[in-house]
């Protein structure tokens, strides 16, 4: 069964860049979405961005402009850059499968498509502190 | 940006009593495109419920997930101890995903 682990430096300082890996094991990266999302302490989840495996991104506006999502489809990893990070940046940081799956209904003889979005396999989370 | 918000913010229920949350979304939502997630202390998200209503694989089915457009419901039939926990709906408006804010089940 595919696991998730992030791994980066647990400490970061003000204005620097934070840089976390997540590391897909049991499975292949291939023709999947994979996503990051963070939870500040005591406070909720708050989604950053996903790639699919072959490199293409969609970033949150709010913090589009300081994140980078990459992949590396050989070593079955993609990571997280968020630059110019500040103590409002501390957060457990979660890697997550985000899958896209299609569904099919009949009605009345006509067949309907859609999509179901969600995030089924979620790393263990590395806690990520902003701090001189 | 759709905004998802969870009532109540803290729900305070005994074992085997039947827990409704419930979670309304700023804008129409695609069913679909609509999740449940439980989080225990100290540790990840688990995905409950996917397309507002399909159970996760493993997930028992006193867990069931209802509603469409702006409203949403997770419903838990007979509380186990092991489900008081924090509950976040989240959903897919492209470009982006967003949560809600949580709802906390505690033991009374």
């Amino acid at each position: 069964q595919v696991q998730l682990q992030e791994s980066g430096p647990g400490l970061v300082k003000p204005s620097e860049t934070l840089s976390l890996t997540c590391t897909v094991s049991g499975g292949s990266i291939s023709s999947y979405y994979w996503s990051w999302i963070r939870q500040p302490p005591g406070k909720g989840l708050e989604w950053i961005g996903y790639i699919y495996y072959s490199g293409s991104t969609n970033y949150n506006p709010s913090l589009k402009s300081r994140v980078t999502i990459s992949v590396d489809t050989s070593k079955n990893q993609f990571s997280l850059k968020l630059s110019s990070v500040t103590a409002a940046d501390t957060a457990v940081y979660y890697c997550a499968r985000d899958r896209r799956n299609v569904g099919i209904t009949m009605v009345q003889g006509v067949i309907n498509y859609y999509y179901y979005y969600y995030m089924d396999v979620w790393g263990k989370g590395t806690t990520v502190t902003v701090s001189s | 940006e759709i905004v998802l918000t969870q009532s109540p913010g803290t729900l305070s229920l005994s074992p085997g009593e039947r827990a409704t949350l419930s979670c309304r979304a700023s804008q129409s939502v695609s069913s679909s495109y609509l999740a449940w997630y439980q989080q225990k202390p100290g540790q990840a998200p688990r995905l409950l419920i996917y397309g507002a209503s399909s159970r996760a694989t493993g997930i028992p089915d006193r867990f069931s997930g209802s509603g469409s457009g702006t409203d949403f419901t997770l419903t838990i039939s007979r509380l186990e101890p092991e489900d008081f926990a924090v509950y976040y709906c989240q959903q897919y408006g492209s470009p982006m995903y967003t949560f809600g804010q949580g709802t906390k089940l505690e033991i009374k």
